[in-house]
């Protein structure tokens, strides 16, 4: 079946210090990728997603590759701030699109220090 | 555009009663999905709605969830007789074809 392990945590960092957050998947086909982030008391909100293999999400900061060969999609971030302070969630959706089942894995919970 | 309503925010039973869960898309998705998230965990798909027809309920315990989606807008989700570790999180999402994925805050349910 499809599946999902991120790195376990809780990662704790230093304001400006560099993050990786450790994403691999298991899933026949090609499925397309996401990462979730959980502010406390707020619901999911996507932070970013790459639908083919190679592709690069990006937002804020935040950059996850695609990398079919190794079955990974790795988020990281150049410099963190105290604001990105939550619980980040790598997810697939078997089917290869936006919409649909989601599998997630188990979060990882990150909290930036000043 | 105003985002996926639930309600209530927060619920404590004893096991053996009964609990329901309300949710509210945005408006013109056909999509909806209820979700537990046991702590700790990533969420988990009990449900996923095409406008008021069931696409997949194969991780729903249908011996005491049950689902309904009126007229493929609201849904309500349900658990009879409620057990310690349906103790979690229910996060209700709506979708439009390949776009506009959203989460609810969710319910957090305590069985006590």
């Amino acid at each position: 079946g499809n599946s999902v392990t991120q790195m376990e945590g809780p990662v704790t960092l230093s304001e400006e210090a560099f993050l990786t957050i450790n994403c691999t998947y298991t899933a026949t086909g090609y499925p397309s990728l996401f990462w979730y982030v959980q502010y406390p008391g707020e619901g999911l909100q996507l932070l970013l997603k790459a639908t083919k293999a190679d592709d690069k999400g990006s937002n804020k900061g935040f950059e996850a590759t695609y990398r079919k060969e190794t079955t990974s999609f790795h988020l990281e971030k150049g410099s963190v701030q105290v604001s990105d302070s939550a619980v980040y969630f790598c997810a697939l959706n078997a089917g290869g699109t936006s919409y649909g089942k989601l599998t997630f894995g188990q979060g990882t919970i990150l909290t930036v220090h000043p | 555009e105003a985002g996926v309503a639930q309600s209530p925010r927060y619920k404590i039973i004893e096991k053996r009663q009964s609990v329901a869960f309300w949710c509210n898309p945005i408006s013109g998705h056909a999509t909806l999905y209820w979700y537990q998230q046991i702590l700790g965990q990533g969420p988990k798909l009990l449900i996923q709605f095409q406008n008021n027809g069931v696409v997949d309920d194969s991780q729903l315990p249908k011996d005491r969830f049950s689902a309904e989606r009126l007229k493929g807008v609201d849904s309500t989700l349900k658990i009879q007789p409620a057990k310690l570790e349906d103790s979690a999180v229910y996060l209700c999402a709506s979708s439009y074809r390949d776009y506009g994925y959203t989460f609810g805050s969710g319910t957090r349910l305590t069985v006590v």
